[in-house]
């Protein structure tokens, strides 16, 4: 069975860092683009972070030099360590698996909570 | 930065047709992908690449491209596809993904 499980997420202080992690089962990890995707209570989703399977790295405005995408294939694992954290980072966090024809995700974990507030 | 703009809500009635629109202005060069999402779940692929549908989606979703917009039909509407829908694709160097605003199916 294809499966994403996130972990990571917590209470945070304002200014302060978190490091997620995905757990990647069933398909071959290596082989895909891998994303972060977060969606705020009652909000809709924002893509925040993309990884190809050359390390290459894509982020939005957003998040862009506070937020660091990586991936460790050995592990199977996918990261994402959050800096510089700000209460409208506030979210669910959702790992998620490109689909075989690139462009869109076929795969999401249940996701992840984190909450940045003093 | 770049958008993709969704009506807020569509309503219909069970059996009837749901079309639910995306527009953006890279979408007649970037393919689009939709989604489902029901409270407290994770979003699920039902449409890629304009109009492909997943294993396991049933036939009564489908997708079309226009210019610069993309439509998600729903067919024969259950109460089951109340849910909340995204469209979701890339800027037009294909570098940064974007989702739409959100539509929010109420079955009647």
């Amino acid at each position: 069975e294809v499966q994403l499980v996130e972990s990571g997420g917590g209470l945070v202080q304002p200014g302060g860092s978190l490091r997620l992690s995905c757990a990647a089962s069933g398909f071959t990890f290596s082989s895909y683009d891998m994303h972060w995707v977060r969606q705020a209570t009652g909000k809709g989703l924002e893509w925040v972070s993309a990884i190809g399977t050359a390390g290459d790295t894509y982020y939005p405005g957003s998040v862009k030099g506070r937020f660091t995408i990586s991936r460790e294939n050995a592990k199977n694992s996918l990261y994402l360590q959050m800096n510089s954290l700000r209460a409208g980072d506030t979210a669910v966090y959702y790992c998620a698996k490109e689909d075989t024809q690139g462009g869109g995700m076929d795969v999401w974990g249940q996701g992840t909570t984190v909450t940045v507030s003093s | 930065s770049y958008e993709l703009t969704q009506p807020p809500s569509v309503s219909v009635s069970p059996g009837q047709t749901a079309r639910i629109t995306c527009s953006g202005d890279a979408l007649p060069k970037q393919y689009a992908y939709w989604y489902q999402q029901k409270p407290g779940q994770a979003p699920v692929l039902v449409i890629y690449k304009d109009s492909e549908r997943p294993s396991g989606i049933p036939e009564r979703f489908s997708g079309s491209s226009s210019g610069t917009t993309v439509t998600l039909t729903i067919s024969g509407v259950q109460a089951e596809d109340e849910a909340d829908y995204y469209c979701q694709s890339a800027d037009s160097s294909g570098t940064y993904r974007v989702f739409g605003t959100g539509t929010k199916v109420t079955v009647l």
